[in-house]
This record gives C-alpha cells, sequence and structure tokens, in this order.
C-alpha cells in the first residue's frame, strides 16, 4: 500500500515540450505539497494545497502549474521545458496545515530535460 | 530568517562506528519544529523524527538518538553501531508554528556512507 505514490518515477524530455507529473495519496491528509530537489540535493518547497486551495506558491516560475482535482491528488504541469527543469520532484502530504504534522513523501520523480 | 546548516557535507565510518550529524538552525520564532529525514540511496525520503521547541528532551529510538539544545539551536542526531543500511543522506528541517502554512526549511544534507 503506497501512501504517497507519483508517476512516472523517470521522464526524460526535451526542451520545450510540455509535461505532467501526477500525485496521489491515500493516508486522508488534506495538504499537499510539491518539492523540488536539485542536482545538489537541495530541497525546497514549491507549492502547496489544502483541501485543493493554494496555500503556498513560492517564487516559481508560472510554467509550472499545480492542479488539485481533490485532497487526494496534486498533479504538476510543466510548461516548455528548460534544461534547469531537471530536478527530481517530490510530493508530499500532511494532516492538516499545522507544522507539527509530519510530511510523507512520495518516491520523487527524476525529471531529465536534454 | 529562517535557516538550517548542516556543516557536515559527507561522513564515512566504519560499520559498528557511532557516527553525530550535527543541525544548526536559526529562526526567530518562540516556537518552531524540528525534523530529520533520511533518503537512501533509492531515492525516498522517509520521515525520522519531529521534535517542537518547548521538549527539550532527549529522545532514544533503537539506535537513533537526537540531542535538542535550544541554547545552541542545535539538533544534533547520532547513530549508535551504525550500520550499512544506515547509508543515505540526512536532511534536517525546520518548520514555523501557526499561520496558514507549513513549510519546511531543509538543510543541505550530509551524506552518511557506513563501510562494511
Amino acid at each position: 500500500d503506497t501512501a504517497v505514490s507519483q508517476t512516472p518515477k523517470y521522464l526524460v524530455t526535451q526542451m520545450g515540450n510540455d509535461k505532467s507529473i501526477k500525485c496521489e495519496q491515500n493516508l486522508g491528509h488534506d495538504t499537499m505539497y510539491w518539492y523540488k530537489q536539485d542536482s545538489k540535493k537541495f530541497l525546497k518547497i514549491m507549492f502547496s494545497y489544502n483541501n485543493k486551495e493554494l496555500i503556498i506558491n513560492e517564487t516559481v516560475p508560472n510554467r509550472f502549474s499545480p492542479k488539485s482535482p481533490d485532497k487526494a491528488h496534486l498533479n504538476l504541469h510543466i510548461n516548455s521545458l528548460e534544461l534547469g527543469d531537471s530536478a527530481v520532484y517530490f510530493c508530499a502530504s500532511s494532516l492538516g496545515q499545522g507544522v507539527n504534522s509530519p510530511l510523507h513523501f512520495g518516491n520523487g520523480t527524476r525529471l531529465t530535460v536534454t | 530568517a529562517q535557516k538550517v546548516t548542516q556543516a557536515q557535507t559527507e561522513i564515512s565510518v566504519v560499520e559498528k562506528e557511532d557516527v553525530t550529524l550535527d543541525c544548526v538552525y536559526e529562526t526567530r520564532d518562540t516556537t518552531y519544529y524540528l525534523f530529520w529525514y533520511k533518503q537512501p540511496p533509492s531515492g525516498e525520503l522517509v520521515f525520522l523524527i519531529r521534535r517542537n521547541s518547548f521538549d527539550e528532551q532527549n529522545e532514544i529510538s533503537g539506535r537513533y538518538s537526537w540531542n535538542f539544545q535550544k541554547s545552541t539551536s542545535s539538533f544534533n542526531f547520532t547513530i549508535t553501531a551504525s550500520q550499512v543500511v544506515d547509508s543515505a543522506v540526512y536532511f534536517c528541517a525546520l518548520s514555523r508554528h501557526g499561520g496558514a502554512t507549513n513549510k519546511l526549511i531543509f538543510g543541505t544534507g550530509t551524506l552518511l556512507a557506513v563501510q562494511p
């Protein structure tokens, strides 16, 4: 039983393409996140949604558009991919927005833009 | 500003040695939470522990122990009798209390290599 699942696990694409990463959680959590891990392993939040409502939007290029059809899903669509978008993208979820709620992460999606 | 510093980029030990991973944080909040996550070579991020700023008791879980010292803004992690399976990148993270957001600020991670 995978708690937070992301698809695909690997994504290789060319510059200029549009791609999506899907995320689903079966933990009954109401808050979901996207984090980006760069080549130096640095993790940074991109977005946070609570009950389908956008809560956090860090300074992310507007080529990145998250979509939450329901509280169990948070997808990430990326337009006009650039080389610098190559990274590992992690989806996460937590129960509520409280900062004492541990985040449960998916296994990550490794995006390579060539 | 909030910041988490993990000064040790890489640590290499031999199996059965004890190892301590350092974490120093900066925050102006009086209430906050600290976390440790493990990222094994397979890539997933695994939650290890959460500690709130009012609880300075040290915690032990099996071979893992955590030393929280508010006076030095440190939240160090010790693995006793390390094993090869402990090889991973370990991240310390800080989160704010209050408001409508839950945003983890991660350190840059410490790569622990346990040699057999």
